[in-house]
Formats: C-alpha cells, sequence, structure tokens
C-alpha cells in the first residue's frame, strides 16, 4: 500500500514568494494532520482535517498560513508570502478516525526561505 | 490539556543492549492512547508501537516494548538487543481516544545513538 505522499520533498525559494505543499493522505483515513519541525520548537501541530473539514487550526502561526482540503485525496498547505522563519520541515500525517490508530507520516517537505 | 514529558539527555547504548527511553504523560481525558516513533537522520516518522489507557498487558511489537504505568503516568519504551539502526530521535506521543478530538500531543524526543 502506498503511504502518505508528500510533494515536493525538497523546496528552496526566496523571502516573498508563494510556497505551496501538497499532500495526498492514506486511502481510506479520514483524519489528515499537518505539523512543522524546526530545531529550536520541535514538532507542532498546525491544523488538522476530519473528513476533509478543518477541525483544529490554532497551531497556524499566522494568516500566511493556509490549509485545504478540497477532497478526501488531496490536501495543500501554503505560505504566502513566504519568510525566512518558515524555513523547517514540513510534515503531512494522516490517520483513521478509530482510537488506538497511528498517524502514519509521509517523509516531509524540507523548505529553505532564502 | 494533555502534556507529555521527555526529559532524558542524549542516551547512549551499546550494540545488542537493552535501553530504556522515558516519557511521562498527563491528561484530564479518562481514555487515552500512547504512541512511539522513531525519527532517524534522514527525517521521516515511523510509527513503533502503541498502548491504549485500558489495555491489561503492556504493548509489544518485536524488539520494542512498553513499560505502560498507568498510575505512575509512565509510558517507558524499552528497545532489547539495540542494533546500530536505532540510533535516532524518539517521540512519544498520546491522544483521547473518546470524543471527536484526534490530534496527538507530543514530547520533544530523545536521542538515542547506539555504539558498536
Amino acid at each position: 500500500d502506498a503511504g502518505v505522499i508528500q510533494s515536493p520533498r525538497h523546496e528552496v525559494t526566496e523571502m516573498g514568494q508563494e510556497v505551496t505543499l501538497r499532500c495526498k493522505p492514506i486511502s481510506g483515513h479520514n483524519s489528515l494532520f499537518w505539523y512543522r519541525q524546526t530545531m529550536m520548537r520541535g514538532l507542532e501541530l498546525l491544523i488538522y482535517f476530519n473528513n476533509n473539514v478543518p477541525i483544529d487550526d490554532s497551531g497556524m502561526p499566522e494568516d500566511r498560513f493556509s490549509a485545504k482540503m478540497p477532497n478526501a485525496s488531496f490536501s495543500t498547505l501554503k505560505i504566502q508570502p513566504s519568510e525566512p522563519r518558515d524555513s523547517a520541515v514540513y510534515f503531512c500525517a494522516s490517520s483513521p478516525r478509530r482510537a488506538g490508530q497511528p498517524q502514519h507520516f509521509g517523509d516531509g517537505t524540507r523548505l529553505s526561505i532564502l | 490539556a494533555q502534556k507529555i514529558t521527555q526529559t532524558q539527555p542524549g542516551m547512549f547504548v551499546q550494540e545488542k543492549e537493552a535501553v530504556t527511553l522515558d516519557c511521562t504523560y498527563d491528561t484530564s481525558d479518562p481514555s487515552y492512547g500512547l504512541f512511539w516513533y522513531k525519527q532517524p537522520s534522514s527525517g521521516e516518522m515511523i510509527f513503533l508501537i502503541y498502548q491504549g489507557s485500558y489495555d491489561q498487558q503492556n504493548a509489544t511489537e518485536g524488539r520494542y516494548s512498553l513499560n505502560f504505568q498507568k498510575a505512575r503516568k509512565s509510558a517507558n519504551l524499552v528497545i532489547s538487543a539495540s542494533q546500530l539502526g536505532d540510533s535516532a530521535m524518539y517521540f512519544c506521543a498520546m491522544r483521547a481516544t473518546t470524543g471527536a478530538n484526534s490530534k496527538l500531543t507530543f514530547g520533544k524526543g530523545i536521542t538515542l545513538s547506539v555504539r558498536p
């Protein structure tokens, strides 16, 4: 079975540019999570969806960040405009909603904003 | 609110020895689950093992076992017969298993280095 698929794996762009990160969850999983990982702050939950509906976006740092899940098989995380402090590894994870089921993570997108 | 605490500094273990990675938690949820993840230097997050708060027995998964002490609110990961490939960062996490909230709360992680 295919795991969680994220693209791109690496992104280097200049400050002020729009960045779009993409995620395809595991088929049949109805919860999707976006995380950010940095050395300073560790692993932070940005937002999560249940059945394509955003449930908790309290971790989204500011209005420059937005996330969408137009259907059960695709989600995007957009940063506009990007800033150097947004440089991090961004993970997408998915899980079934049933209790006790682990979240399965994608390989992450390593984002560098110059 | 949920909280996971992993306070050990970097851990070292000799190859083939066992090692215990500590995790304590705090929650007001009556039913919850505890998870351990491994993150090697390549960066991916790998699920290792799960323990439910009402499970009668400690979880085991190959060389991984979970020393679950509910009264102490601890869920320590035990790795037996360490291998060089076990060198990685290890994260403890938890979530409530009742209600609609499915998000995980993660600890800050512990770095494990296995010496040959």
